[in-house]
């Protein structure tokens, strides 16, 4: 079975330039996360979709991000302008329902913000 | 929202040892708790999970426990191994899914 996918791997940017990242989850899979994961801490939930509707953006800085999953399958999740602060590795998740199974992960894109 | 608090954040042990991880949420609904194991520049995966019918569980030298009155859980691993050094994560799902802040377990030979 194919694991989620995640592009570009790493990307660098100036700060007040926009970037983009790509996601497409494991096949039949209904629920899919982005993380931000700021080094040395925890994945910090940013949005979590169900089909294509949001479930949860609570955490989203929507002054700067936003993300779609259209048609309910691949989704991306851009940033502009963006800060230092920003820089980060930002991981993708799916799994087949949300709650009470197993999300997997994508290998991340490393975000560096200069 | 849910708040999962996690502890230690490092753990040292010898080999052979056993190194317990805590972790405490605060929304009563969460009904599942998986454990992630994440080696340094690779994505976390999954190593346990338990649900909330269930007190304990176990694989080989993997356990999981839940109080869901004191809501809380641990992760026990026994007869640490090298290769068990890594970031672990809690985390707690009611309909989205957060993360402990990770503890950093390292073993020595």
């Amino acid at each position: 079975e194919a694991g989620v996918a995640q592009s570009p791997r790493y990307k660098i940017i100036e700060k007040r330039q926009s970037v983009a990242f790509w996601c497409n989850p494991i096949s039949g899979h209904a629920t899919l996360y982005w993380y931000q994961q700021i080094l040395g801490q925890g994945p910090k939930l940013l949005i979590q979709f169900q089909n294509n509707g949001v479930v949860d953006d609570s955490q989203l800085p929507k002054d700067r991000f936003s993300a779609e999953r259209l048609k309910g399958v691949d989704s991306t999740l851009k940033i502009q302008p963006a800060k230092l602060e920003d820089s980060a590795v930002y991981l993708c998740a799916s799994s087949l329902v949300a709650g009470n199974t197993e999300a997997f992960f994508g290998q991340g894109t490393r975000l560096t913000v200069v | 929202g849910e708040n999962v608090e996690q502890h230690p954040s490092t753990l040292s042990v010898q080999e052979g040892d056993s190194a317990v991880i805590k972790c405490t949420y605060s929304d009563s609904a969460s009904n599942y708790f998986p454990w992630y194991k994440q080696e340094l520049g690779k994505r976390p995966q999954l190593i346990i999970d338990i649900r909330s019918n269930v007190g304990e569980k176990k694989d080989q030298r993997i356990a999981v426990t839940l109080n869901k009155t004191a809501k809380h859980f641990s992760l026990h691993i026994t007869e640490t191994q090298p290769e068990d050094s890594a970031v672990y994560f809690c985390a707690a799902d009611t309909d989205k899914l957060i993360f402990g802040t990770g503890t950093r377990l390292q073993v020595f030979p």
